[in-house]
């Protein structure tokens, strides 16, 4: 099946700092990717939709000031967190979907801990 | 998209076969019923999806309803690593559209 890399897989970083996350199609070219939200012992949060060449779609609740979504290119998209904060720290994972059948692929996910 | 319904945990016997329930009723005609799993602190991992018919892969078999309001993961023969939480969900099956996670199912495979 299709991969999608993240990275880093983990991350900390002081309170204040921005946090890049990078998410690649490895092989396959994703015009649409999604990141998710997760903390500890809850579901995936959706946060936003990215499109390639175009601004992200963020779901309600989302600040899009705060989490930066840049989709460069055909296999690229990458999140960043500014000035990050204590309550930011949690697990984001990326999805995309391959090119045939319509399956979502994930990320292996990135942790961020913000101190 | 249609909301779905799981039991939040089930325990299974290393070796037997693992059921996973899921209660879909508000499904649509053009929405497939997905199942992925998350085994912890990884991504979410794809297992199988269907529309109607019954479907079976390398990892398990996907049951549907004849009315499709509601459909059974199973695993036929669960091991320790199968050990996850499992996600049903239903989506039209349409390049990007958006996938909502729920609640899910943490299934406890036990030696």
């Amino acid at each position: 099946g299709a991969v999608v890399s993240q990275h880093p897989s983990w991350v900390i970083c002081k309170s204040g700092t921005s946090v890049k996350i990078e998410c690649r199609s490895l092989d396959f070219q994703a015009t649409t990717m999604f990141w998710y939200r997760q903390f500890p012992k809850q579901s995936l949060m959706l946060m936003a939709t990215s499109n390639e060449g175009s601004k992200a779609t963020y779901e309600q609740g989302v600040e899009k000031d705060k989490f930066l979504i840049n989709h460069a290119s055909l296999t690229l998209s990458t999140l960043t967190v500014t000035s990050a904060h204590p309550e930011d720290s949690s697990f984001y994972i990326c999805s995309a979907y391959g090119t045939d059948t319509g399956e979502l692929f994930f990320g292996e996910g990135s942790r961020l801990t913000v101190l | 998209d249609a909301k779905t319904t799981q039991p939040p945990s089930m325990d299974c016997a290393e070796g037997r076969a693992a059921n996973l329930p899921c209660n879909h009723s508000t499904i649509s005609g053009n929405e497939y019923v997905y199942w992925y799993r998350q085994i912890h602190s990884q991504g979410p991992q794809y297992i199988i999806h269907g529309l109607k018919n019954n479907e079976t892969n390398e990892m398990a078999s996907l049951i549907i309803t004849e009315d499709r309001k509601s459909s059974t993961l199973i695993l036929p023969h669960a091991t320790l690593r199968d050990t996850a939480v499992y996600y049903c969900i239903v989506r039209v099956a349409s390049h990007g559209n958006k996938l909502v996670f729920g609640a899910g199912t943490i299934l406890r495979v036990k030696s």
